[in-house]
Protein backbone atom coordinates (compact mmCIF):
# COMPACT_ATOMS: atom_id res chain seq x y z
CA UNK A 1 0.00 0.00 0.00
CA UNK A 2 1.70 3.45 -1.13
CA UNK A 3 2.30 5.80 1.51
CA UNK A 4 1.28 9.83 1.15
CA UNK A 5 3.33 11.49 -1.80
CA UNK A 6 3.92 14.71 -1.80
CA UNK A 7 5.43 16.51 -5.10
CA UNK A 8 7.61 17.85 -5.73
CA UNK A 9 10.02 17.38 -2.63
CA UNK A 10 11.98 20.59 -3.48
CA UNK A 11 11.38 23.54 -4.73
CA UNK A 12 13.26 27.43 -5.42
CA UNK A 13 10.55 30.28 -5.60
CA UNK A 14 11.46 33.72 -5.67
CA UNK A 15 9.68 36.67 -3.98
CA UNK A 16 6.35 37.43 -5.00
CA UNK A 17 5.69 34.15 -7.08
CA UNK A 18 3.19 31.87 -6.10
CA UNK A 19 3.79 28.11 -5.50
CA UNK A 20 1.25 25.16 -5.76
CA UNK A 21 2.24 21.32 -3.93
CA UNK A 22 0.86 18.36 -4.32
CA UNK A 23 -0.43 15.87 -2.14
CA UNK A 24 -1.89 12.30 -2.32
CA UNK A 25 -2.85 10.81 0.39
CA UNK A 26 -2.94 7.03 0.96
CA UNK A 27 -5.30 5.22 -1.01
CA UNK A 28 -8.97 5.00 0.92
CA UNK A 29 -8.10 7.91 3.15
CA UNK A 30 -10.42 10.77 2.50
CA UNK A 31 -8.81 13.22 4.89
CA UNK A 32 -5.77 15.66 4.06
CA UNK A 33 -4.67 18.02 6.59
CA UNK A 34 -1.50 20.36 5.87
CA UNK A 35 1.06 21.67 8.05
CA UNK A 36 4.09 23.95 7.83
CA UNK A 37 7.56 23.46 9.88
CA UNK A 38 9.84 26.04 10.44
CA UNK A 39 12.94 26.00 12.61
CA UNK A 40 11.87 28.38 14.98
CA UNK A 41 8.21 27.80 15.20
CA UNK A 42 8.12 24.10 14.50
CA UNK A 43 4.58 22.28 13.04
CA UNK A 44 2.04 24.26 12.44
CA UNK A 45 -1.38 23.81 11.22
CA UNK A 46 -2.85 25.16 7.62
CA UNK A 47 -5.77 23.16 6.82
CA UNK A 48 -8.01 20.60 7.06
CA UNK A 49 -9.90 19.19 3.85
CA UNK A 50 -12.67 16.39 4.27
CA UNK A 51 -14.56 15.50 1.76
CA UNK A 52 -13.34 18.40 -0.48
CA UNK A 53 -14.66 20.23 2.06
CA UNK A 54 -12.25 22.87 4.33
CA UNK A 55 -13.51 21.45 7.57
CA UNK A 56 -10.61 23.73 9.54
CA UNK A 57 -8.06 26.28 8.93
CA UNK A 58 -5.27 27.14 11.39
CA UNK A 59 -3.98 30.64 11.89
CA UNK A 60 -2.37 31.67 8.41
CA UNK A 61 -2.91 35.12 5.98
CA UNK A 62 -5.03 34.06 2.93
CA UNK A 63 -2.28 33.72 0.72
CA UNK A 64 -2.10 30.55 1.88
CA UNK A 65 -4.76 27.86 0.29
CA UNK A 66 -6.13 25.08 -0.87
CA UNK A 67 -8.17 22.26 -2.04
CA UNK A 68 -9.23 18.74 -2.24
CA UNK A 69 -10.40 16.72 -5.42
CA UNK A 70 -13.12 14.07 -5.62
CA UNK A 71 -10.14 11.34 -5.89
CA UNK A 72 -8.82 13.29 -2.42
CA UNK A 73 -5.62 14.76 -3.89
CA UNK A 74 -4.88 17.89 -2.17
CA UNK A 75 -3.34 20.75 -3.36
CA UNK A 76 -2.20 24.09 -1.40
CA UNK A 77 -1.30 27.34 -3.13
CA UNK A 78 0.65 30.57 -1.62
CA UNK A 79 0.69 33.18 -3.69
CA UNK A 80 3.40 36.25 -3.17
CA UNK A 81 5.54 34.08 -1.81
CA UNK A 82 7.46 36.16 1.37
CA UNK A 83 10.80 34.86 2.80
CA UNK A 84 9.35 33.96 5.30
CA UNK A 85 7.67 31.10 3.40
CA UNK A 86 10.68 28.89 3.42
CA UNK A 87 9.56 25.67 5.31
CA UNK A 88 8.95 21.73 5.00
CA UNK A 89 5.58 21.55 4.04
CA UNK A 90 3.83 18.62 5.00
CA UNK A 91 0.29 16.84 4.12
CA UNK A 92 -0.97 14.28 6.23
CA UNK A 93 -3.57 11.43 5.29
CA UNK A 94 -6.66 10.10 7.43
CA UNK A 95 -9.56 8.04 6.89
CA UNK A 96 -12.05 10.15 8.08
CA UNK A 97 -12.15 12.85 10.63
CA UNK A 98 -11.74 11.03 13.92
CA UNK A 99 -9.70 8.60 12.55
CA UNK A 100 -6.60 8.43 15.60
CA UNK A 101 -3.46 8.22 13.19
CA UNK A 102 -2.61 10.49 10.74
CA UNK A 103 -0.11 9.61 7.80
CA UNK A 104 2.55 11.95 6.61
CA UNK A 105 3.92 12.49 3.58
CA UNK A 106 7.86 13.04 3.27
CA UNK A 107 7.44 16.72 2.61
CA UNK A 108 7.66 19.55 -0.33
CA UNK A 109 11.40 21.91 1.29
CA UNK A 110 10.32 25.52 -0.41
CA UNK A 111 13.08 27.97 -0.57
CA UNK A 112 12.14 31.33 -1.28
CA UNK A 113 14.74 33.66 -2.17
CA UNK B 1 -5.07 28.88 22.91
CA UNK B 2 -4.51 25.29 22.39
CA UNK B 3 -0.67 24.50 23.59
CA UNK B 4 1.72 22.04 24.04
CA UNK B 5 5.17 22.44 25.61
CA UNK B 6 8.01 19.71 25.39
CA UNK B 7 11.28 19.35 27.41
CA UNK B 8 13.96 19.15 27.16
CA UNK B 9 14.33 21.05 24.01
CA UNK B 10 17.57 19.33 23.26
CA UNK B 11 19.30 15.70 24.98
CA UNK B 12 22.10 14.29 24.50
CA UNK B 13 22.74 10.57 25.38
CA UNK B 14 25.08 7.60 25.16
CA UNK B 15 24.28 4.91 23.39
CA UNK B 16 23.20 2.38 25.45
CA UNK B 17 21.31 4.38 27.94
CA UNK B 18 17.26 5.35 28.68
CA UNK B 19 15.92 8.81 28.42
CA UNK B 20 12.67 10.34 29.18
CA UNK B 21 11.31 13.22 27.46
CA UNK B 22 8.26 15.22 28.61
CA UNK B 23 4.68 16.60 27.24
CA UNK B 24 2.79 19.17 28.96
CA UNK B 25 -0.46 19.90 27.15
CA UNK B 26 -3.29 22.62 27.49
CA UNK B 27 -5.92 21.38 24.37
CA UNK B 28 -9.47 20.84 24.71
CA UNK B 29 -11.58 18.88 23.96
CA UNK B 30 -8.28 16.31 24.42
CA UNK B 31 -9.18 13.19 22.02
CA UNK B 32 -5.88 11.90 21.99
CA UNK B 33 -1.79 12.41 22.62
CA UNK B 34 0.81 11.09 20.25
CA UNK B 35 4.19 10.77 19.96
CA UNK B 36 6.17 10.85 16.60
CA UNK B 37 9.68 10.33 15.75
CA UNK B 38 11.19 12.92 12.79
CA UNK B 39 14.22 12.00 10.99
CA UNK B 40 15.63 14.93 9.66
CA UNK B 41 14.34 16.14 6.25
CA UNK B 42 11.81 13.54 6.84
CA UNK B 43 8.02 13.38 7.64
CA UNK B 44 6.90 12.21 11.25
CA UNK B 45 6.56 8.97 11.65
CA UNK B 46 3.69 7.66 14.74
CA UNK B 47 5.57 6.08 17.55
CA UNK B 48 2.60 5.95 19.82
CA UNK B 49 -1.33 6.82 20.42
CA UNK B 50 -3.21 7.29 23.41
CA UNK B 51 -6.75 8.25 24.42
CA UNK B 52 -8.40 9.50 27.43
CA UNK B 53 -8.57 6.13 29.19
CA UNK B 54 -5.15 4.72 28.42
CA UNK B 55 -2.39 5.39 30.83
CA UNK B 56 0.61 3.91 28.90
CA UNK B 57 1.48 2.64 26.06
CA UNK B 58 4.47 0.55 24.27
CA UNK B 59 6.27 0.22 21.01
CA UNK B 60 9.04 -1.38 21.15
CA UNK B 61 12.04 0.43 23.19
CA UNK B 62 9.15 3.32 23.51
CA UNK B 63 7.04 3.33 26.25
CA UNK B 64 4.46 6.48 26.49
CA UNK B 65 2.66 7.43 29.44
CA UNK B 66 -0.46 9.53 29.84
CA UNK B 67 -2.09 11.42 33.26
CA UNK B 68 -4.85 12.83 31.52
CA UNK B 69 -5.56 14.83 35.05
CA UNK B 70 -2.13 16.76 35.02
CA UNK B 71 -2.30 17.15 31.30
CA UNK B 72 1.41 15.58 31.08
CA UNK B 73 2.69 12.78 29.05
CA UNK B 74 6.27 10.85 28.65
CA UNK B 75 8.28 9.29 26.42
CA UNK B 76 10.69 6.59 27.60
CA UNK B 77 13.58 5.30 25.14
CA UNK B 78 15.20 2.10 26.68
CA UNK B 79 18.43 0.92 25.36
CA UNK B 80 19.08 3.84 23.37
CA UNK B 81 20.37 3.54 19.66
CA UNK B 82 22.27 5.64 17.47
CA UNK B 83 19.16 4.98 15.08
CA UNK B 84 17.20 6.61 17.85
CA UNK B 85 18.70 10.25 16.92
CA UNK B 86 16.10 12.09 15.58
CA UNK B 87 13.32 15.08 16.92
CA UNK B 88 10.52 13.65 19.02
CA UNK B 89 7.03 15.15 18.57
CA UNK B 90 4.12 15.45 21.08
CA UNK B 91 0.99 15.93 19.34
CA UNK B 92 -2.49 16.26 21.53
CA UNK B 93 -5.79 16.39 18.91
CA UNK B 94 -8.96 17.57 19.43
CA UNK B 95 -11.83 16.90 17.86
CA UNK B 96 -14.71 19.56 17.14
CA UNK B 97 -17.19 16.95 16.81
CA UNK B 98 -20.33 19.02 16.20
CA UNK B 99 -18.08 20.57 13.06
CA UNK B 100 -16.78 17.15 11.97
CA UNK B 101 -12.94 17.98 12.16
CA UNK B 102 -10.10 17.81 14.07
CA UNK B 103 -7.34 19.63 14.84
CA UNK B 104 -3.20 18.88 15.80
CA UNK B 105 -1.30 20.87 18.01
CA UNK B 106 2.61 19.99 17.83
CA UNK B 107 5.01 20.41 20.62
CA UNK B 108 8.39 22.29 19.32
CA UNK B 109 10.04 18.69 19.88
CA UNK B 110 13.26 17.14 21.92
CA UNK B 111 16.13 17.05 19.66
CA UNK B 112 17.72 13.64 20.90
CA UNK B 113 21.19 12.63 19.94
CA UNK B 114 22.34 9.57 20.95
CA UNK B 115 26.51 9.32 20.43
CA UNK B 116 28.94 6.18 20.74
Amino acid sequence: KAGVTQTPRYLIKTRGQQVTLSCSPISGHRSVSWYQQTPGQGLQFLFEYFSETQRNKGNFPGRFSGRQFSNSRSEMNVSTLELGDSALYLCASSLDVTALEAFFGQGTRLTVV
Amino acid sequence: KNQVEQSPQSLIILEGKNCTLQCNYTVSPFSNLRWYKQDTGRGPVSLTIMTFSENTKSNGRYTATLDADTKQSSLHITASQLSDSASYICVVSAVYSGAGSYQLTFGKGTKLSVIP
